[in-house]
């Protein structure tokens, strides 16, 4: 068991470029989740895949973010034309699904937008 | 929709001493609850866990109760070291809302020697 593991672990970029951040799940799990977490806060969820379905996103997804789970492995989330705003942490989870609900979180991508 | 509240922090405690961090809920379904722990310069770790009413959820000495009639699930530790020092999350899972989860802000603990 490797665990969830992300990359980068830290971006830095400039205002109105686009970001793309990877998220390798623990290899048996189905469900894979993405959150964003700003400096004295908990966890937001962001979106979730079952396999390579996205099953659910949140309002705070806005359309500058999309995020795919091609095959059902690994995931990306892409920003477009970046914002200050979007600076955070971006973390990604994953479980195994329904009948355990236990998510696994990786270390995160944070994120610097200048 | 749900929420999740947590005691503000900071949080300073004697190494030794009794923790108490409170936590309280609302959901419209079941909800399974947690307590996650982030460490200094690492990723969320499950602390532990309990999946329906009356459950206690233990682990590192840390418990938790799931009060459905308080709607709570307050972490306790009877003797907390240095090394507890870190952020505790609560945190819920509903099935109404496809088991993402959603977590309270966050409280920091910091144990002294």
């Amino acid at each position: 068991d490797t665990g969830v593991s992300q990359d980068p672990r830290h971006k830095i970029t400039k205002r109105g470029q686009n970001v793309t951040f990877r998220c390798d799940p623990i290899s048996e799990h189905n469900r894979l989740y993405w959150y964003r977490q700003t400096l004295g806060q908990g966890p937001e969820f962001l979106t979730y895949f079952q396999n390579e379905a996205q099953l659910e996103k949140s309002r705070l997804l806005s359309d500058r973010f999309s995020a795919e789970r091609p095959k059902g492995s690994f995931s990306t989330l892409e920003i477009q034309r970046t914002e200050q705003g979007d600076s955070a942490m971006y973390l990604c989870a994953s479980s195994q699904g329904w009948a355990e609900e236990t998510q696994y979180f990786g270390p995160g991508t944070r994120l610097l937008v200048l | 929709g749900d929420s999740v509240t947590q005691m503000e922090g900071p949080v300073t405690l004697s190494e030794e001493a009794f923790l108490t961090i409170n936590c309280t809920y609302t959901a419209t379904g079941y909800p399974s609850l947690f307590w996650y722990v982030q460490y200094p310069g690492e990723g969320l770790q499950l602390l532990l866990k309990a999946t329906k009413a009356d459950d206690k959820g233990s682990n590192k000495g840390f418990e938790a109760t799931y009060r459905k009639e308080t709607t709570s699930f307050h972490l306790e530790k009877g003797s907390v070291q240095v090394s507890d020092s870190a952020v505790y999350f609560c945190a819920l899972s509903d099935d109404n809302y496809g088991q993402n989860f959603v977590f309270g802000p966050g409280t920091r603990l910091s144990v002294l020697p």
